[in-house]
């Protein structure tokens, strides 16, 4: 069956610092979401890659689908205080499929 | 900006009774779905909804589980007769098929508890 791997599960960082998180996918997808989740609140829609290869950002926030349609990375730039929560990765195969999400990066930030 | 809203934020309910979610998906949005998150693990695909019948439905949504689109507004999800492995956030989700649009966006949630 298809298996979706993000990674990693869960990060510690200092505000400030750049965080990177991503996913790897045994089947390909035409298309990968990354949505941001705070407790007991909905998934919110971060960034939608259309292309292989493609790079997009989305002010602090760089994702890029791999050329492969297999991966995708999510990059944050110099993290604050309100991106702690969850990121999942979220690829599609068909316009108005579902989505696959995948286990999540939960973001901690120290004080 | 258009959002989609759920209610109730909370449902509690007492196993084997009738509850039903509901949904108002964003005004122009065509396709709706339904997922649910068990606390502390990933978003889960339930079923996919458009032009008045059901496009795809995962493994979770057995014969207890039903949608409907009663009127223009409003999307819901009835679980018939509840279960305690029920207990979960549920989230709709609406999309518009514009320009190759995958894009979803979703509610804030429905968390119910079947006691």
């Amino acid at each position: 069956g298809q298996q979706l791997n993000q990674s990693p599960q869960s990060m510690f960082i200092q505000e400030g610092e750049d965080v990177s998180m991503n996913c790897t996918s045994s089947s390909i997808f035409n298309t990968w979401l990354w949505y941001k989740q705070d407790p007991g609140e909905g998934p919110v829609l971060l960034i939608a890659l259309y292309k292989a290869g493609e790079l997009t950002s989305n002010g602090r926030l760089t994702a890029q689908f791999g050329i492969t349609r297999k991966d995708s990375f999510l990059n944050i730039s110099a993290s604050i205080p309100s991106d702690v929560g969850i990121y999942f990765c979220a690829p599609a195969m068909n316009r108005d499929d579902k989505i696959i999400f995948g286990k999540g990066t939960r973001l901690h930030i120290l004080p | 900006e258009p959002e989609v809203t759920q209610t109730p934020s909370h449902q509690v309910t007492q196993m084997g009774q009738e509850v039903i979610l509901r949904c108002v998906p964003i005004s122009n949005h065509l396709y709706f779905y339904w997922y649910r998150q068990i606390l502390g693990q990933k978003v889960e695909f339930l079923v996919s909804f458009y032009n008045n019948e059901i496009s795809e439905k995962s493994e979770i949504f057995d014969d207890q589980f039903s949608v409907e689109r009663p009127d223009g507004s409003n999307f819901t999800l009835k679980i018939r007769s509840t279960k305690l492995e029920d207990s979960a956030m549920y989230f709709c989700a609406s999309s518009v098929p514009d320009r190759g649009s995958y894009e979803q966006y979703f509610g804030p949630g429905t968390r119910l508890t079947v006691t």
